[in-house]
């Protein structure tokens, strides 16, 4: 049982490189989200998705970028590194908003 | 905006007691409210998912309860053990979205 894999589990980034986090779901889930987690902090909810072609913007979705080409696949793309975006980042997918979510382990990542 | 507030923020405990996880919410108009563990390193996995129009929900020695019309819920943990280590958050779920609380490290000493 897979369930939500997530890769890499760690990556250290440049200021002003690139990356795109890959996260995919075995479970046939439609629903899909990314957050992140500062060090002492809660989840903060970054893009989401419902269903292939479809996402949306969570509370912190600035600087980065998603898409949703597949059921299984929703990837994270940062586009330009900034300090402030270091932090763990945790993908989730459930059946629907009433059902429980299913976390990835993480890619923690750290821009120098 | 919801707004999750979890107290204590850590909490340390000999091995057998029963204890109380606190979390409290601004916003009432929630469809549920889930309770999660996670493990050092580790993603969170889910322990609980109470309806809002459900008061409480049990599993083993967890034990939540739900209060929409004061914003809180509590999750009850009987006869804890070591094994129970880990921090433990609460989320609202409103519309598609969850909305977390900062967590409370718990650790059980043998």
């Amino acid at each position: 049982n897979a369930g939500v894999t997530q890769t890499p589990k760690f990556r250290i980034l440049k200021i002003g490189q690139s990356m795109t986090l890959q996260c995919t779901q075995d479970m046939n889930h439609n629903y899909m989200y990314w957050y992140r987690q500062d060090p002492g902090m809660g989840l903060k909810l970054i893009y989401y998705s419902v269903g292939a072609g479809i996402t949306d913007k969570g509370e912190v979705p600035n600087g980065y970028n998603v898409s949703r080409s597949t059921t299984e696949d929703f990837p994270l793309r940062l586009e330009l590194a900034a300090p402030s975006q270091t932090s763990v980042y945790f993908c989730a997918s459930t059946h629907g908003s009433n059902q429980p979510q299913h976390f990835g382990d993480g890619t923690r990542l750290s821009i120098l | 905006k919801q707004e999750v507030t979890q107290i204590p923020a850590a909490l340390s405990v000999p091995e057998g007691e029963n204890l109380v996880l606190n979390c409290s919410f601004t916003d009432s108009a929630i469809y549920n409210l889930q309770w999660f563990r996670q493990d050092p390193g580790k993603g969170l996995t889910s322990l609980l998912l109470i309806q809002s129009s459900q008061r409480e929900q049990t599993s083993g020695r967890l034990n939540a309860s739900l209060d929409k019309s004061s914003g809180r819920s509590t999750l009850y943990i009987a006869a804890s053990q070591p094994g129970d280590s880990a921090t433990y958050l609460c989320a609202t779920v409103a519309g598609n979205m969850l909305t977390f609380g900062g967590g409370t490290r718990l650790m059980v000493k043998p």
